[in-house]
């Protein structure tokens, strides 16, 4: 039982590059989201998926986009990195209203 | 002002004594509270969660809940240096799942 799994945990990007971060669970669980965590600033939501088939833009969803390809999986597109997309990305999953399981992150790095 | 905001850290305290960490939030429909615990470099982990106003042990951990003051805590009684870490609280507003979460506070148990 793997729980939420993220792929990669680390990258690098130049400026200007595209990827993508993989997130899948193994819960069954309906909801998936992901944050990012810079300093300070606790972690703030970028977009969430209620459910299979709906996507909804959270609290710093601009230079982002996200495919919830299935129940397991939902997936962050960065078209465009930018320095200030440096942070720590973390996907998380749980049933409606209750805590989170979160993913081990991603440390991404735009130079 | 910041939806959730948990006292200013670092906090420490010595080995055995009682840690207590603040938090306040500003939706008075905030439905579900939580407490996640994250060591240096690691994924937050859920610790404690409440629902009704009062008190919730759970073995050292002592949750409390005041909505009519919007005022969430945890107490760690018999704090050992394994309980240093970040404790970041977290809240479910009126939109459906999603958690908003503070900036948490940095806990420090010396020996």
């Amino acid at each position: 039982n793997a729980g939420v799994t993220q792929t990669p945990k680390f990258q690098v990007l130049k400026t200007g590059q595209s990827m993508t971060l993989q997130c899948a669970q193994d819960m069954n669980h309906n909801s998936m989201y992901w944050y990012r965590q810079d300093p300070g600033m606790g972690l703030r939501l970028i977009y969430y998926s209620a459910s299979e088939g709906t996507t909804d833009k959270g609290e710093v969803p601009n230079g982002y986009n996200v495919s919830r390809l299935n129940k397991r999986e939902f997936s962050l597109r960065l078209e465009s990195a930018a320095p200030s997309q440096t942070s720590v990305y973390f996907c998380a999953s749980s049933w409606t209203g209750d805590g989170y399981t979160f993913g081990s992150g991603t440390r991404l790095t735009v130079v | 002002q910041k939806e959730v905001e948990q006292n200013s850290g670092p906090l420490s305290v010595p080995e055995g004594a009682i840690a207590s960490l603040n938090c306040t939030y500003s939706d008075r429909g905030s439905q579900s509270f939580f407490w996640y615990r994250q060591y240096s470099g690691k994924s937050p982990e859920l610790i404690m969660f409440i629902y009704s106003n009062g008190d919730k042990e759970d073995g050292r951990f002592t949750a409390q809940l005041n909505k009519a003051s919007q005022y969430v805590s945890l107490l760690i009684r018999d704090s050992q240096p394994s309980d240093s870490a970040t404790y970041l609280c977290a809240v479910t507003g009126t939109s459906y799942g999603k958690l908003t979460f503070g900036q948490g506070t940095i806990l420090t148990v010396h020996p």
